[in-house]
């Protein structure tokens, strides 16, 4: 069955800190992948796709599919990046896009 | 349209009374989702639909939730009866067949 799944409901992190924000999933097939925020009263919105491979507000993400794994890394968190974070999959043209239950982001000063 | 445009974006309502509540979708956007999001929590998914068929309303929850879309363009979600925890922000959002998905700015519905 497809899934995704985000292990953490919360994470908090110290300013300049890395951070990790852990993503895997279940698809038996080559999925394609995505990071959406939610910035506090903002509209859900995308981060970043596996396909673009590029970096985003300093984020990152690399698709394991070895570990089935799509990890949201920043080397130096900021405050501005406390938000809720949801992994997504996209698999077969028509089939949903399924989504994670999310990871709130707590960014300490 | 610019961007998913939902409405009413504040709606309080009496509980047992019937809500209705519409999206219009990104022009040329087949696929069309609804989730609800309750405070402080994360999404849950709805209806998706795929054109004005629904191949998956499994996250409705309950018969007094429905949903329809006309053509490839504007949907509505009906809650009747409305109850207490039915009171949440939900979302549409829409994306052409596997790729970006684009969210509205929600319904925020609160039943009292």
């Amino acid at each position: 069955a497809q899934r995704v799944t985000q292990p953490e409901k919360l994470l908090s992190v110290f300013k300049g800190a890395p951070v990790e924000l852990k993503c895997n999933y279940s698809y038996s097939g080559s999925p394609e992948l995505f990071w959406y925020v939610q910035y506090s009263r903002q509209r859900l919105q995308l981060l970043l796709r596996h396909i673009s491979r590029e970096s985003i507000k300093g984020f990152t993400a690399d698709l394991n599919k070895g570990e089935t794994s799509f990890h949201l890394k920043k080397p130096f968190a900021q405050e501005e990046d406390s938000a809720m974070y949801y992994c997504a999959l996209s698999g077969n043209r028509d089939d949903k896009i399924i989504f994670g239950k999310g990871t709130r982001l707590h960014i300490l000063p | 349209g610019a961007g998913v445009s939902q409405s009413p974006s504040n709606k309080v309502t009496e509980k047992g009374k019937d809500v209705e509540l519409r999206c219009d979708p990104i022009s040329g956007h087949t696929a069309l989702y609804w989730y609800r999001q309750r405070l402080g929590q994360g999404l849950e998914f709805l209806i998706y639909f795929q054109g004005n068929s629904a191949p998956d309303k499994s996250g409705l929850p309950s018969d007094r939730f429905s949903a329809e879309r006309t053509g490839e363009s504007v949907s509505t979600l009906t809650i009747q009866r409305t109850q207490q925890e039915d009171s949440a922000v939900y979302l549409c959002a829409s994306s052409r067949s596997g790729n970006t998905i684009y969210f509205g700015e929600g319904s925020w519905l609160t039943v009292v």
